[in-house]
């Protein structure tokens, strides 16, 4: 198995762009996570998917963040109008609901910068 | 909600000795209780969970121990090897099969291993 799969994992953009993340998740795993990390807050729970259904989004920061989740295979965070506060790394989870079995996979991650 | 306490934030041990990391949780109703480890440019993996119906597990060099009473549990890393040094996340969760929950993650120690 490939594991969780995240693109791109480098991004530098400039204040005001859009960004789109997107995420993979592994074949089978009926839950998606999207988590932000930075210094200061550590890793933080942005919004997280159950068969395609965002189950509880109350980590997003603000209206400039949204997550869509159209198929079992993929799934995308969006900021418009990205702003330099966003700059941090953006980590995609999976996980299966096998009774018993609720661990998460992380993906590399995508490191984003805003200028 | 849930609020997880870690502790030291960094962690420096000689080669072969023992390091031992410490969590706290404040919601009672927590079951779930994974360990990882995050190297540098990587995303965080699973080294090891336990649940709240077992006091300790063991995986080779690397344990974990539960007071649920106390409401915390603690990561052991015994004859530590320079392959170890990486920042380590606890976590704590009411998710348990199709009841999916929240991950809260601690903010992370930092171990370092000299040889």
């Amino acid at each position: 198995d490939a594991g969780v799969i995240q693109s791109p994992r480098h991004e530098v953009t400039e204040m005001g762009q859009e960004v789109t993340l997107r995420c993979k998740p592994i074949s089978g795993h009926d839950y998606l996570f999207w988590y932000r990390q930075t210094m200061m807050r550590g890793l933080e729970l942005l919004i997280y998917f159950n068969n395609n259904v965002p189950i509880d989004d109350s980590g997003m920061p603000e209206d400039r963040f949204s997550a869509k989740m159209p198929n079992a295979s993929f799934s995308t965070l969006k900021i418009q109008p990205s702003e330099p506060r966003d700059s941090a790394v953006y980590f995609c989870a999976s996980s299966p609901t096998r009774r018993g079995t609720d661990t998460q996979y992380f993906g590399p991650g995508t490191r984003l910068t805003v200028l | 909600g849930e609020n997880v306490e870690q502790h030291p934030s960094t962690l420096s041990v000689q080669e072969g000795d023992s390091a031992v990391i410490k969590c706290t949780y404040s919601d009672s109703a927590s079951n779930y209780f994974p360990w990882y480890k995050q190297e540098l440019g990587k995303g965080p993996q699973l080294i090891i969970d336990i649940r709240s119906n077992v006091g300790e597990k063991k995986d080779q060099r690397i344990a974990v121990t539960l007071n649920k009473t106390a409401k915390h549990f603690s990561l052991h890393i015994t004859e530590t090897q320079p392959e170890d040094s990486a920042v380590y996340f606890c976590a704590a969760s009411r998710g348990y099969g199709g009841s999916q929950g929240n991950l809260i993650f601690g903010k992370g120690t930092k171990l370092s291993v000299k040889p």
